[in-house]
């Protein structure tokens, strides 16, 4: 079976600090990877996502990069962070030609101080 | 321009009760949906979903009806339970490959015993 690992799952950074958030899926292969951004009393914010290894898609343009160095690793990072960056970071992976299901790990609490 | 919506941001509903949660939609190019089920600090819980060429999916207590003249969804947990309490996100997509869900802002269901 299918699982997706997500680290660390809290953090707390100060403003202009780097960041790297790592998602993982075991049990599969040539997944389509996504991240998406959970903001408080807000619904879920698709940031890049990922069809194969090093193709990257953004959605929103903002201090935020993703990369793709495996089939199934993807990273989330920033060079310098800012306040608004704090939130619930979501990993999810689907396969790919398969349905548009998509299933998420557990989650990171970014906090930006 | 909110593409899905979910007008409630939260419904009260007794044990043993049916509840529903609504979900409307603007894109015609939709064609598969989704419904997640997230408690806080966890990843999003994928419930069940449903084609645009049906209009009723049901697994177990959990059905969805699909109305596509009226771009509308809901989402019909019978009967509710207080474990079923948590937010619930109605998500759509186009099909196209990688392409993300597009997700609404949730509904909060409190069951109460």
């Amino acid at each position: 079976s299918q699982t997706i690992h997500q680290w660390p799952a809290t953090l707390v950074q100060p403003v202009g600090s780097p960041l790297s958030l790592e998602c993982t899926v075991e049990g599969t292969s040539n997944p389509n990877l996504y991240w998406y951004r959970q903001a408080a009393g807000r619904g879920l914010q698709l940031l890049f996502y990922s069809v194969g290894i090093g193709q990257i898609s953004s959605e929103v343009p903002q201090n935020l990069s993703a990369s793709r160095p495996q089939d199934r690793q993807f990273i989330l990072s920033s060079k310098k962070l800012l306040l608004s960056d704090s939130g619930f970071y979501l990993c999810a992976w689907r396969l790919a030609g398969g349905v548009e299901t998509q299933y998420f790990g557990p989650g990171t609490r970014l906090l930006v101080l | 321009d909110q593409q899905v919506k979910q007008n409630s941001p939260s419904l009260s509903v007794q044990e043993g009760r049916i509840s529903i949660l609504n979900c409307d939609y603007t894109n015609s190019m939709f064609d598969y949906f989704l419904w997640y089920k997230k408690y806080p600090a966890e990843g999003p819980t994928f419930l069940i979903s449903i084609s645009s060429i049906k209009d009723k999916n049901e697994d177990g207590r959990f059905t969805v009806f699909l109305n596509k003249s009226a771009k509308h969804l809901s989402l019909h947990i019978v009967p509710s339970q207080p474990g079923d309490s948590a937010v619930y996100f109605c998500a759509a997509s186009k099909g196209q490959a990688g392409t993300a869900l597009i997700f609404g802002k949730g509904t909060t269901l409190s069951v109460s015993s």
